[in-house]
């Protein structure tokens, strides 16, 4: 269980176009969900944390008009980064938090496997 | 504010030696303590956890304990195989941080056959 899905898992594009990423939760509720950034060997920069219903809370220095998030389900949140440049490749990462009282794991949190995007 | 501190990489160990991946932590109130692994261009995998002190997580042969005296969470294994070449990320989550984890920077472990 406490399965989570990236989609698409590589992407390609050119400059100035726009690239969407969803993230879902294959098998619990989750209203919070979490997008991360993560540079060659370094460790996860949280970017900004999604909440199904309400608009996103995002972390200093991340730009919202960039990187819009959008969480319309209890099992789907989407990354989609605007006007993307080569400085915006990076490998994005989303997880997902359950909702307590089915899984009980408020404290956890499971991962989906990335997004590599790379800004031509 | 909360902070995780792992040892720096890389690790780097011949199958089947014994593995020690140091993890201290500082935080506000009362922390669960993760490990994750990140095997090279995937995601993080829950490795185990634990809630309070002196509670002791495992999984595939992996082990830590909380230890809330020395503010620690060493992971180790008794016998490391190649499969087991990772990243290896410490994070801690609180309450009091809305189950937002912090994160150390992660170590890298290579195992050699």
């Amino acid at each position: 269980g406490a399965v989570v899905s990236q989609h698409p898992s590589r992407v390609i594009c050119k400059s100035g176009t726009s690239v969407k990423i969803e993230c879902r939760s294959l098998d619990f509720q989750a209203t919070t969900m979490f997008w991360y950034r993560q540079f060659p060997k370094q460790s996860l920069m949280l970017m900004a944390t999604s909440n199904e219903g309400s608009k996103a809370t995002y972390e200093q220095g991340v730009e919202k008009d960039k990187f819009l998030i959008n969480h319309a389900s209890l099992t789907l949140s989407t990354l989609t980064v605007t006007s993307a440049h080569p400085e915006d490749s990076s490998f994005y990462i989303c997880s997902a938090r359950p909702n307590s009282g089915g899984l009980n794991y408020t404290d956890t949190q499971y991962f989906g496997p990335g997004t590599r995007l790379t800004v031509l | 504010g909360n902070s995780v501190t792992q040892m720096e990489g890389p690790v780097t160990l011949s199958e089947e030696a014994f593995l020690t991946i140091n993890c201290t932590y500082t935080a506000t109130g009362y922390p669960s303590l993760f490990w994750y692994v990140q095997y090279p261009g995937e995601g993080l995998q829950l490795l185990l956890k634990a809630t309070k002190a002196d509670d002791k997580g495992s999984n595939k042969g992996f082990e830590a304990t909380y230890r809330k005296e020395t503010t620690s969470f060493h992971l180790e294994k008794g016998s490391v195989q190649v499969s087991d070449s990772a990243v290896y990320f410490c994070a801690l989550s609180e309450a009091g941080g809305s189950y937002i984890p912090t994160f150390g920077r992660g170590t890298s472990l290579i195992v050699h056959p």
